[in-house]
This record gives C-alpha cells, sequence and structure tokens, in this order.
C-alpha cells in the first residue's frame, strides 16, 4: 500500500536538534523525500534521498534511510525559530517515480 | 523567476455548487500536478499532466472532478457538484519533466475550499 506515517507533533527548544520521523510500507519506493510547509504556503522540497542509499547531509539537514525497518528520518542540526513549521516525508513510486505519496505531516515548534 | 500562481486563494460555496480552480505553472514546466490537502493530513495526487496529456489520474473522482490542461499550460481543476468533504486546500505543482531525482516539484500557495 501506500501509507506513509508520521508522528503529529514535535517541540524542541532552540538549538537543539530536531529529529522527525517517518514510516511507510511499500518497499518499491524509488526515492525518498522531506518537505517544509509554513503556515498559509506552498510545499518546499528540503532533500531527498534515492532509495539504495543509507545516509544524506546537506548543511544542517541529515537524512537517515532504513531500508529494512522502511524507517525514514530528518534530523535538524541547530534548530532554529525559522524552522518552526509542517514537515511531511513522501515516497515516489514507479518506473518513472511519477507515484507521489506524501505522509500526514509533523508539525514542528521550536520553543525561543 | 515565478513561481507557480493559483487563483482564487479562498473560496467559500455551499454544497452542490460548482467551483473551479486555475494555475499558472513555471515557464516551461512540462508537468503539471493537482493536490487535494485535507486539514490533518498530507496532499494527496489526484492528477497529473504532461503537456497537454494525462499521466496519472487514478485518484481523482471523476463523478464529480474534472480537470484539463489545454495547449499544455495553464490548468483548472472543477468539481461540479461539490460536497462538505471536498473542504481542503487544493495545491498545484509544477516540475520540468517526470518526478524523480532532481526533478523538483515547485509548489503553489494552494486555494482553500470552504464548502458549506
Amino acid at each position: 500500500g501506500e501509507d506513509v506515517e508520521q508522528s503529529l507533533f514535535l517541540s524542541v527548544r532552540e538549538g537543539d536538534s530536531s529529529v522527525i520521523n517517518c514510516t511507510y510500507t511499500d518497499s518499491s519506493s524509488t526515492y525518498l523525500y522531506w518537505y517544509k510547509q509554513e503556515p498559509g504556503a506552498g510545499l518546499q522540497l528540503l532533500t531527498y534521498i534515492f532509495s539504495n542509499m543509507d545516509m544524506k547531509q546537506d548543511q544542517r539537514l541529515t537524512v537517515l534511510l532504513n531500508k529494512k525497518d522502511k524507517h525514514l528520518s530528518l534530523r535538524i542540526a541547530d534548530t532554529q525559530t525559522g524552522d518552526s513549521a509542517i514537515y511531511f516525508c513522501a515516497e515516489s513510486k514507479g518506473n518513472t517515480g511519477n507515484q507521489f505519496y506524501f505522509g500526514t505531516g509533523t508539525s514542528l515548534t521550536v520553543i525561543p | 523567476e515565478a513561481g507557480v500562481a493559483q487563483s482564487p486563494r479562498y473560496k467559500i460555496i455551499e454544497k452542490r455548487q460548482s467551483v473551479a480552480f486555475w494555475c499558472n505553472p513555471i515557464s516551461g514546466h512540462a508537468t503539471l500536478y493537482w493536490y487535494q490537502q485535507i486539514l490533518g493530513q498530507g496532499p494527496k495526487l489526484l492528477i497529473q499532466f504532461q503537456n497537454n496529456g494525462v499521466v496519472d489520474d487514478s485518484q481523482l473522482p471523476k463523478d464529480r472532478f474534472s480537470a484539463e490542461r489545454l495547449k499544455g499550460v495553464d490548468s483548472t481543476l472543477k468539481i461540479q457538484p461539490a460536497k462538505l468533504e471536498d473542504s481542503a486546500v487544493y495545491l498545484c505543482a509544477s516540475s520540468v519533466g517526470l518526478a524523480v531525482t532532481t526533478d523538483t516539484q515547485y509548489f503553489g500557495p494552494g486555494t482553500r475550499l470552504t464548502v458549506l
């Protein structure tokens, strides 16, 4: 199936690290993504990882993929108040990756 | 570079009425997507166009929803007649080609629909 699940809420203090988790059920996923959605705005792609990789780092963002457990995480180092938003993981499947499924979203609140 | 434009930003209608949303993708982007995002949920893909052809509309409720992308640029999404459960934000996105690797989907701000 295409169930992509996330915990609903996460609160962290400014300067701490945030870890947002995601589980998916379909092992045929081609790529996995993290999107950020700020209030009243569209979704912004943060980063993505190919399904045969287990880690990707991009500045303050680290993506970890455990394909055996179908678990994806996004770590944000030195979390800032501007990081407060809803974070969605998403998976794409299909030969051309054109089947796209989003998770339920995790609302991150950064406390000053 | 101009982003994905959508209009209207907000729409309130009564059930059984009709409504249409408009999307103008980023210039040169061949692929256009319509998503439905119900409050508290992630976006759900309704339909995907490449140029003016439909690539995937498997999750589009075709008894009441329709979409077109004439001339392969702008697109309209229509709901006729609307139901209460159609209340959601309708997001449009575009990408250069198909959604693989670095072919990023760029999202518009969305149209928030409230059906009373």
